[in-house]
């Protein structure tokens, strides 16, 4: 069974803070990682996608993969309310499928 | 990013009557579709994966001849809860990838803005 951990929070973060988001999985094997902000009532939105070990840095944000450790995490810098989200970590095993397993969430706060 | 609809965006039906949601990829080809269902404060739950020109492949436990899928365009794949039930009341939420590009792993889905059943 292929699984994927978040902490469900809520993560509570003042405005202008660093946001740090994290994300197990138990397939070794994955070889994609996505990160998906859903505001409330809508649809998931993709923010980051990372395929190797490392830092990979897209305006605010930041994905960090460690395949060994089965660790990706998403760094939201200058945190801002309209940040306030559920993130959803989404790995994927390789394969000809391309199915997504994805985690339940963390809520994210961003107070003013 | 890629464009992905969905249509209707919410439907109100009754007990006993099917439904028909559609889900289109408006800027790619996309040979690959999946439909999921996320019930309130819950995560995504994968129904199942729509193939364009054949049958769809299902997750264990969701009733293929309750959720029927037709894959039959490279951009149109359908969604009908047939008899639907109000324990069927959910968000239903489609995504398409990309065919055609890259390495197999590091295609990428794209959400579709969901369809927001309600079976009285």
């Amino acid at each position: 069974q292929k699984e994927v951990e978040q902490n469900s929070g809520p993560l509570s973060v003042p405005e202008g803070a660093i946001a740090s988001l994290n994300c197990t999985y138990s397939d070794r094997g994955s070889q994609s990682f996505f990160w998906y902000r859903q505001y409330s009532g809508k649809s998931p939105e993709l923010i980051m996608s990372i395929y190797s070990n490392g830092d990979k840095e897209d305006g605010r944000f930041t994905a960090q993969l460690n395949k060994a450790s089965q660790y990706v995490s998403l760094l939201i810098r200058d945190s801002q309310p309209s940040d306030s989200a559920t993130y959803l970590c989404a790995v994927n095993s390789g394969g000809s499928n391309y199915k997504l397993t994805f985690g339940k969430g963390t809520l994210l706060t961003v107070n003013p | 990013g890629a464009v992905v609809s969905q249509h209707p965006s919410w439907v109100i039906c009754k007990s006993g009557t099917s439904v028909k949601i559609e889900c289109r990829s408006l800027d790619f080809q996309a040979t690959t579709m999946f439909w999921y269902r996320q019930f309130p404060k819950q995560s995504l739950m994968l129904m199942a994966t729509s193939n364009e020109g054949s049958k769809a492949t299902y997750e264990q436990g969701v009733e293929k001849d309750k959720f029927l899928i037709n894959h039959a365009s490279l951009t149109l794949s359908t969604l009908t809860v047939t008899s639907a039930h109000p324990e069927d009341s959910s968000f239903y939420i489609c995504s398409s990838i990309r065919s055609g590009r890259g390495v197999s792993g590091t295609q990428t889905q794209y959400f579709g803005p969901g369809t927001r059943l309600l079976v009285l």
